[in-house]
């Protein structure tokens, strides 16, 4: 059963493009958590939130945590080839256990 | 030095032989973890120890054993690989509140 849901799988845009990514739960998390991963690389941690309604920014990142805490989004503006990789979310439950989205492959095209 | 180092990197075997992944991480936190990754499937948790004593099963532990030799080392063994191990396999390590995990660049296991 995936708990955390993220949504597109996969997305291909132009340079210069917007766009957003989404994690959707039925469950409340303590933290939501946001990583990139690479090709051949592990995970790297993006950012965490932790207060429903939360926003942060990174840049031309943008996350947002919900009002109850059961989804989050990740928004970028003016897309650029470096942002190509597997976005991956994970939602933090009880003091260890993260339940993690199986990723949005995002491809920027030049 | 990378924060988590995982050895090896690639790693071909047959099955039935015992394989062992290490991992050793210079981040100071007592929280370490095993994970697999597949494609489609997302990350999954095989074993994870909140210090040198405390050591747990994840949700895919069978088939797996996990050693804490020391606060910063964890290594992973398959005792009689099979194919469908076949996976990336991460280490990670985490503060005690779990905000934020820094992981190894993976180990690309195959079993033939």
């Amino acid at each position: 059963t995936q708990l955390l849901e993220q949504s597109p799988q996969f997305l291909s845009i132009q340079e210069g493009e917007n766009l957003t990514v989404y994690c959707n739960s039925s469950s409340v998390f303590s933290s939501l958590q946001w990583y990139r991963q690479e090709p051949g690389e592990g995970p790297v941690l993006l950012v965490t939130v932790v207060t429903g309604g939360e926003v942060k920014k990174l840049k031309r990142l943008t996350f947002q945590f919900g009002d109850a805490r059961k989804d989050s989004s990740l928004h970028i503006t003016a897309a650029q080839p470096g942002d190509t990789g597997l976005y991956l979310c994970a939602g933090a439950r009880g003091n260890y256990q993260l339940i993690w989205g199986a990723g949005t492959k995002l491809i920027i095209k030049p | 030095d990378a924060d988590v180092t995982q050895t090896p990197r690639n790693r071909i075997t047959k099955t039935g032989k015992r394989i062992m992944l290490e991992c050793s991480q210079t981040k100071g936190h007592d929280r370490m973890y095993w994970y697999r990754q597949d494609p489609g499937l997302g990350l999954r948790l095989i074993y994870y120890s909140f210090d040198v004593k405390d050591i747990n099963k994840g949700e895919i532990s069978d088939g797996y054993s996990v050693s804490r030799q020391a606060q910063a080392k964890f290594s992973l063994s398959l005792e009689s690989a099979i194919p469908n191990q076949t996976a990336l396999y991460f280490c990670a390590t985490s503060d005690f509140k779990g905000y934020g995990y820094t992981f190894g660049s993976g180990t690309r296991l195959t079993v033939v």
